[in-house]
């Protein structure tokens, strides 16, 4: 089984929906991070947390939310979608090390907004 | 802040011929740099890391990396591509600091590798 796994793999919503993004991991990992990756733009850190009462804003975080539920799922929201956020979401996880740890990806989710 | 350069966005090379993908970084202070690999419909998984020490790393699958911090530079290569090779492959940097994690992995905009026949 897959250690990090995403929630719904595809979805495609209208502009102004709501729509959560879902992310579980096995890792045991305290750290969980959220990406969007658009071509050509790599990818862009939007929120992530270090522990569950820790949450932070990441590079691009207007138009999002998230949740850290447990140490084990940390949730996307995108309260009133917009198609600008047409995107591939990963989810990742690390363990701490000082920056030297590797982080460890999602399958990714495929967002389309119509 | 710190911040990723890769110079081609993308790369095909023929089978068995050998490839370098560049990245510069930029930072002010010591660096962790990483290269990640998604493979089509995939997400990324880790390639190589240089932490310290030796600036000549080894990765999965061939790939090796050398760090060169006078060029700030820290180009992937592989000796002889296979078609399974096909993937875009990131760079990223986290900045060393005195206490606690680093918590920001920047990455590049990301280099497409093409392996044709």
């Amino acid at each position: 089984d897959a250690d990090v796994t995403q929630t719904p793999r595809n979805r495609i919503t209208k502009t102004g929906k709501r729509i959560m993004l879902e992310c579980s991991q096995t890792k045991g990992h305290d750290r969980m991070y959220w990406y969007r990756q658009d071509p050509g733009l790599g990818l862009r850190l939007i929120y992530y947390s270090f522990d569950v009462k820790d949450i932070n804003k990441g590079e691009i975080s207007d138009g999002y939310s998230v949740s850290r539920q447990a140490q084990a799922k940390f949730s996307l929201s995108l309260e009133s979608a917009i198609p600008n956020q047409t995107a591939l979401y990963f989810c990742a996880t690390s363990d701490f090390g000082g920056g030297r740890e590797t982080q460890y990806f999602g399958p990714g989710t495929r967002l389309l907004v119509l | 802040a710190q911040s990723v350069t890769q110079l081609d966005s993308q790369v095909p090379v023929f089978e068995e011929a050998p490839v370098e993908l560049r990245c510069n970084y930029s930072s002010s202070v010591s660096v962790y740099l990483f290269w990640y690999v998604q493979y089509p419909n995939q997400g990324l998984q880790l390639l190589l890391k240089y932490l310290s020490g030796s600036t000549l790393v080894k990765g999965i699958n061939g790939f090796e990396a050398e760090f060169n911090k006078s060029q700030t530079s820290f180009h992937l290569r592989k000796p002889s591509v296979h078609i399974s090779d096909t993937a875009e492959y990131f760079c990223a940097v986290s900045e060393v600091r005195a206490q606690g994690g680093s918590e920001k992995l920047v990455f590049g905009k990301g280099t497409k590798l093409t392996v044709n026949p």
